[in-house]
């Protein structure tokens, strides 16, 4: 089966730069999309196809992805960007994967 | 603009039975993919099961596998998922999601809870 790692949690200041990664094995071989989840409400898809924007995503969420990492990056982050991340792709054997989730909290 | 809604969660004992059922608007079930995520308390998002756009391919997740089903009513413009045999594991959040071109999940609804006591 195919596994995601992320980082259980990220902390950053306001207005700084956040980097989530997402490790799997040659991930870079697979197209990554990644969701954002605040508290008590249903994920919400904030890049595809490692990195696209869909409407309505502020231009500071990015995306990248190379090697065996991909990685979401926030820039000038504002506390409402304080959610669980999740990254996600689609493996033949497994379907639709997920990682483990990323907590950012804005100090 | 597209909107999920599901229902059907509850508390259930363990053995017993629950259909969830997810009613789909301003788009139709038949032109999509459409699949099953759930979330555990505090837990991670989980891939439960998939249904093509045309009905011909259906896929579970293994710890599902054999307990879950998964259909859609066209003329109800909604997608269904029977459990039967449930679990304390399968406690969580249910979520309908539709699947975007190139395996990606665009929107979800609100999601049901589905409680198993043991």
């Amino acid at each position: 089966s195919y596994v995601l790692t992320q980082p259980p949690s990220v902390s950053v200041a306001p207005g700084e730069t956040a980097r989530i990664a997402c490790g799997g094995d040659n991930i870079a071989s697979h197209s990554v999309q990644w969701y954002q989840q605040k508290p008590g409400q249903a994920p919400v898809l904030v890049i595809y196809y490692d990195l696209d924007r869909p409407s309505g995503i502020p231009e500071r969420f990015s995306g990248s992805n190379s090697g065996n990492t991909a990685t979401l990056t926030i820039n000038r982050v504002e506390a409402g960007d304080e959610a669980d991340y999740y990254c996600q792709v689609w493996h033949i054997s497994d379907h639709y994967v997920f990682g483990p989730g990323t907590k950012v909290t804005v100090l | 603009e597209v909107k999920l809604v599901e229902s059907g969660g509850g508390l259930v004992k363990a053995g017993g039975s629950l259909r969830l059922s997810c009613a789909a608007s301003q788009f139709t079930v038949g032109s999509y993919d459409m699949s099953w995520v759930r979330q555990a308390p505090g837990k991670g998002l989980e891939w439960v099961a998939s249904i093509s756009s045309s009905g011909r391919f259906i896929y579970y997740a293994d710890s599902v596998r054999g307990r879950f089903t998964i259909s859609r009513d066209i003329a109800k413009n909604s997608l269904d998922l029977e459990m039967v045999s449930l679990r304390a594991g399968d406690t969580g959040r249910y979520y309908c999601a539709r699947e975007g071109e190139h395996q990606l999940f665009d929107y979800w609804g609100q999601g049901t809870l589905v409680t198993v006591s043991s």
